[in-house]
């Protein structure tokens, strides 16, 4: 098994831009959870789906963050327009029970 | 108050050594009580789930005291390895949000 799949790994932008973070799940996992980390703040709940439907985004810090789940096999976190505050390492995790498995992260970093 | 407090650290603790950290849960209907582990630049990965009736998994010991709302990790003879930051994380059962506390660096000196 692959484990959690996310893209890219290192994402720098400049303030304004957008930016897409994605996400392959592990293969059979209902749940997909989208968390965000900071020294400061730790690990923060974005949103999660179960069966790739929306259950909760109250995590979701502004109008500028949204999130997508088309299929079982995939996921996106989109930033718009990005901010030098939104840069933290992102965690996509999918979980079948209680257990998440994470994602590698993305490291975002906004000048 | 957040939903799950640790102490931030950092333990440095000789090779050997015992080391435990608390963490404590705001929400008495919590029940479901994990620790994580992360290393330095990598993902969180579950090191064992806390059960009422405590449990062990070989050096690492992990229990639950509802009545003051806490949950404890001991590792006993401490490895190099054993470096890292551990999360307690706590939630309501099934799979539901589970609340990540910020961690507990732990550093272990040869």
């Amino acid at each position: 098994d692959a484990g959690v799949i996310q893209s890219p790994r290192h994402e720098v932008t400049e303030m304004g831009q957008e930016v897409t973070l994605r996400c392959k799940p592990i293969s059979g996992h209902d749940y997909l959870f989208w968390y965000r980390q900071t020294m400061m703040r730790g690990l923060e709940l974005l949103i999660y789906f179960n069966n790739n439907v929306p259950i909760d985004d109250s995590g979701m810090p502004e109008d500028r963050f949204s999130a997508k789940m088309p299929n079982a096999s995939f996921s996106t976190l989109k930033i718009q327009p990005s901010e030098p505050r939104d840069s933290a390492v992102y965690f996509c995790a999918s979980s079948l029970k209680t257990r998440r498995f994470f994602g590698p992260g993305t490291r975002l970093t906004v000048l | 108050r957040k939903e799950v407090e640790q102490d931030p650290g950092p333990f440095n603790v000789p090779e050997g050594a015992t080391v435990a950290f608390n963490c404590t849960y705001s929400n008495s209907a919590s029940q479901s009580f994990f620790w994580y582990r992360q290393d330095c630049r990598k993902e969180p990965k579950l090191l064992m789930s806390v059960y009422s009736s405590g449990n062990e998994d070989g050096r690492f010991t992990a229990q639950l005291n509802r009545a003051s709302q806490y949950i404890s990790l001991l590792i006993r003879d401490s490895k190099l390895s054993d470096s890292a930051t551990y999360l307690c994380v706590g939630g309501l059962g099934g799979n539901e949000k589970l609340t990540f506390g910020t961690g507990t660096r732990l550093t272990i000196i040869p």
